[in-house]
């Protein structure tokens, strides 16, 4: 089976940076990625990362250690539009994703 | 990314009715759909996955029964909550296997029993 763990909350002020770790056990592991939800809509994807390194991607960006199984998600330059749940997932052989419990982020003006 | 449309956004039943939630894939052919339900505060669960032209799949701990899904064709996958009750108002969500990386999801479907 699949477990991730995260962060429940974080909270920032407009234009800080804010690091999302995410560490995960896995039976098989085919990438992280995360995803941002706000509250009411569905989620929607950010970032990938199947090998070791940093993914960037405008203010966000990603970063995977496999060998630690762990990544973080970092948000860059926030917004109060970033304010919104933030989940990672590893998906399995059979392209079934497995979500963290969720990170909810506040940006404070 | 591939285009989900999904309805209806919300709906409002009477306990021991049944609804059905639509998942059609606008702009490519979708074998297979993950259906997630999301209860709040909490985070995804995958409840099952359907394939197109087969049965579907269902995650332990699902009742298949409660949770009929149908795959007809490769643009549509429908979810049907047969005799709901106020235990299963929650947030559903489907997603169809990506072509590459980056999962899409449907819009979503509040349901609320009553």
């Amino acid at each position: 089976g699949q477990s991730l763990e995260q962060p429940s909350e974080v909270t920032a002020v407009e234009g800080a940076i804010v690091q999302i770790n995410c560490t995960y056990q896995t039976s098989g592991f085919y990438g992280l990625s995360w995803y941002q939800q706000h509250d009411g809509g569905a989620p929607t994807f950010l970032s990938y990362n199947a090998l070791d390194g940093l993914e960037e991607t405008g203010r966000f960006s990603s970063f995977l250690s496999r060998s630690d199984s762990y990544g973080y998600l970092l948000l860059q330059e926030l917004q109060m539009k970033d304010s919104a749940s933030y989940f990672c997932a590893v998906r399995d052989l059979d392209y079934k994703l497995s979500f963290g419990a969720g990170t909810t982020v506040t940006v404070r003006a | 990314g591939a285009v989900v449309s999904q309805h209806p956004s919300r709906v409002i039943c009477k306990s021991g009715t049944s609804v059905k939630i639509e998942c059609r894939s606008l702009d490519f052919q979708a074998t297979t759909m993950f259906w997630y339900r999301q209860f709040p505060k909490q985070s995804l669960m995958l409840m099952a996955t359907s394939n197109e032209g087969s049965k579907a799949t269902y995650e332990q701990g699902v009742e298949k029964d409660k949770f009929l899904i149908n795959h007809a064709s490769l643009t549509l996958s429908t979810l049907t909550v047969t005799s709901a009750h106020p235990e299963d108002s929650s947030f559903y969500i489907c997603s169809p296997q990506p072509q590459s990386y980056g999962y899409t999801f449907g819009s979503g479907t509040r349901l609320t029993v009553v």
